[in-house]
């Protein structure tokens, strides 16, 4: 069993719908969750950092972790085509070591 | 700025070539990582280090090799060993406490000629 499972995608919304993005991870010892976004020839820009159950918010972006069932979603409001990119979950293993999602693509349609 | 350089951006090795990337960072972050992108694999670590002149295998470590001599530095060879080198690299680093985020570099695409 993989330790990140990630649907890849693509997901195509038009402007203004809300995207909601899942991942879900097999080890209940992963404590840290984040999100990064990943444009094209482009690093991972952290979006959102959680540890705790429960909803995190940032402007148009919501983090939800639910420890109990091993499963972590983001959510953005208001789709912007600038949304447009690669988003990653990941979660910290032992040692600062993270376990990562593929990724999923959003492309948001004006 | 304070942030992660990665450099070059576009590189290209020949066969039996080592080529070396470079990995500079100004945000006094003690741990450093590398990272290898394939398209619908996701990251994989190489190596890793917590502190200078320490450094840790990854997950796919093998034909690769990395030093830390400073700690805004963390320069990786790709070895002419590895036999696939064709990807997208990604420089990382955190503070040293086990609960801080990595933050990202914009990445070297190596490619072969």
């Amino acid at each position: 069993q993989k330790e990140v499972e990630q649907d890849p995608g693509p997901l195509s919304v038009p402007e203004g719908a809300i995207v909601s993005l899942n991942c879900t991870y097999s080890n209940s010892a992963f404590q840290y969750f984040m999100w990064y976004r990943q444009y094209s020839r482009k690093g991972p820009e952290l979006l959102m950092y959680t540890y705790s159950s429960g909803n995190k918010e940032d402007g148009r972006f919501t983090a939800q972790v639910d420890k109990s069932s091993k499963y972590i979603s983001l959510f953005i409001r208001d789709s912007q085509p600038s949304d447009s990119a690669t988003y990653l979950c990941a979660m910290r293993k032992g040692n600062n070591r993270l376990a990562f999602g593929k990724g999923n693509q959003v492309v948001v349609i004006p | 700025d304070g942030g992660i350089t990665q450099s070059p951006k576009y590189l290209f090795r020949k066969e039996g070539q080592n080529v070396t990337l470079s990995c500079e960072q100004n945000l006094n972050h003690d741990a450093m990582y590398w990272y290898r992108q394939d398209p619908g694999q996701g990251l994989r670590l190489i190596y890793y280090s917590q502190i200078v002149n320490d450094f840790q295998k990854g997950d796919i470590a093998e034909g690769y090799s990395v030093s830390r001599e400073k700690k805004e530095s963390f320069p990786l060879t790709v070895t002419s060993a590895q036999k696939n080198p064709t990807a997208f690299y990604l420089c990382a680093s955190s503070m040293g406490y086990s609960n801080q985020p990595q933050h990202f570099g914009d990445g070297t695409r190596l490619s072969i000629l």
